[in-house]
């Protein structure tokens, strides 16, 4: 069992924004670990999205941003399109695990 | 051109051994921590295990923890993983990953993937 939930699944219609949060606990988002986002499209291995929060590496369009707060964070995107349809993974740090640590993830759907 | 390629993947009985490797090309390799990350059927990623870029330090998830082990060959630009006493529930692709520098664990995200290569534990 993850130490991060996500919610299973969110969707939005092409143009909408979509939010997907990252809840943990005070051993890790809350503790002051930074927290990371993954996409991962059908079939393939996950890409970076979001690293430290809320930075984008280069590629990756501004459409996607990255936020964090007490025990959560969360990731928006803004002007959803098709190709945005894939899993969505965050990822944090431990300190009670001293691990990685991803979180449930989230499947996209652009209706 | 900057990649990781897994391979070592394959069915194996429950209580058997595989060794992964994961060859990596295009970049300084052992200014690089790397990671095993790991996906069942239709699951969500689990992270594995990680080392640091000399390989000094390794670092394991619970569920692995003494059957499984890390380590490099900084000369061969290659990082493994030795699976042994697998079990059913160690069914997953098993993705090569690489942090974004030789940080200690608390800093890791994983920059760069490889495609993984599938391990199947059954009788």
């Amino acid at each position: 069992q993850s130490v991060l939930t996500q919610p299973s699944s969110v969707s939005g219609a092409p143009g909408q924004t979509v939010t997907i949060s990252c809840t943990g606990s005070s051993s890790n988002i809350g503790a002051g670990y930074d927290v990371h986002w993954y996409q991962q499209l059908p079939g393939t291995a996950p890409k970076l999205l979001i690293y430290r929060n809320t930075n984008r590496p280069s590629g990756v369009p501004d459409r996607f941003s990255g936020s964090r707060s007490g025990t959560s964070a969360s990731l928006a995107i803004t002007g959803l399109q098709a190709e945005d349809e894939a899993d969505f993974y965050c990822q944090s740090y431990d300190n009670n695990l001293i691990a990685s640590v991803f979180g449930t993830g989230t499947k996209v759907t652009v209706l | 051109e900057v990649q990781l390629l897994e391979s070592g993947g394959g069915l194996v009985q429950p209580g058997g051994s595989l060794r992964l490797s994961c060859a990596a090309s295009g970049f300084a390799f052992s200014s690089y921590a790397l990671s095993w990350v790991r996906q069942a059927p239709g699951q969500g990623l689990e992270w594995v295990s990680g080392l640091s870029g000399s390989g000094a330090s390794t670092y394991y998830a619970e569920s692995v923890k003494g059957r499984f082990t890390i380590s490099r060959d900084n000369s061969k630009n290659t990082v493994y993983l030795q699976m042994n006493s697998l079990r059913v529930e160690d069914t997953a692709i098993y993705y090569c990953a690489r942090d974004d520098g030789d940080y200690a664990p608390r800093w890791w995200y994983f920059d760069l993937w490889g495609r993984g290569t599938l391990v199947t534990a059954s009788s």
